[in-house]
């Protein structure tokens, strides 16, 4: 069975531009999670969807969005780029909602580099 | 506020020998706790998880994890180390601050293991 697709692997970008990240989840996963991970702060929870819902949300700026998709595809937005969002971008997805286990499967990242 | 601490940013540890990681944890419930395993330049591959039952769990790779209730521990270890063990080693603990509403994970700062042949 296919694992976590990410699309791009690899973009670099300028400040004050946006970016779009790509994520498909495992087959029969609803749940989908992004997180940013970075040196200095880590791996840091940025929102999780469920059936096309925002459920929950991470601290971080209006700037950072995103969406799910009917098929649970799911994208992240980045708006006016800075310096400091440079980071490796990680979506997971996880088969249900309430009363699940919770493992979470990554997929291999988007790793932007902000100039 | 619910978090997990990995004390150790870096552990060295011989090939053939047994390997610890440490985490401790801090949830207000019964925790829901996990280990990941980073190489470089990818994402992050689940080795094994507790949820209930059985204070030692078994994952992939011959690695295993100890819950140790009353220290509030959730220790990876591995009998017998190899050299591509080396990676970032991540423990987690999912929040419970949504009763049980979603899946989202409260992770360590990482360990760096380093096996030397």
């Amino acid at each position: 069975k296919a694992g976590v697709t990410q699309t791009p692997r690899y973009l670099i970008k300028t400040r004050g531009q946006q970016v779009t990240l790509s994520c498909s989840p495992i087959s029969g996963h609803r749940s989908v999670s992004w997180y940013q991970q970075t040196p200095g702060q880590g791996l840091q929870f940025l929102f999780e969807y469920f059936s096309e819902t925002q459920r929950n949300k991470g601290n971080f700026p209006g700037r950072f969005s995103g969406r799910q998709f009917s098929n649970s595809r799911s994208e992240m937005n980045v708006s006016t780029l800075e310096l400091g969002d440079s980071a490796l971008y990680l979506c997971a997805s996880s088969l249900a909602g309430t009363g699940s286990t919770g493992e979470l499967f990554f997929g291999e990242g988007s790793r932007l580099t902000v100039l | 506020a619910q978090s997990v601490a990995q004390p150790e940013d870096q552990v060295n540890v011989a090939e053939g020998n047994p390997l610890t990681v440490k985490c401790t944890y801090s949830v207000s419930g019964n925790p829901y706790l996990f280990w990941y395993v980073q190489y470089p330049n990818r994402g992050l591959q689940f080795l094994l998880k507790y949820i209930t039952g059985d204070n030692l769990v078994k994952g992939s790779y011959g690695f295993e994890a100890e819950f140790n209730k009353s220290q509030t521990s959730f220790h990876l270890k591995k009998p017998s180390a190899l050299v591509s063990d080396s990676a970032l080693y991540f423990c987690a603990v999912r929040d419970l601050n949504y009763g049980g509403a979603t899946n989202k994970l409260i992770f360590g700062t990482g360990t760096l293991l380093a096996v030397q042949p």
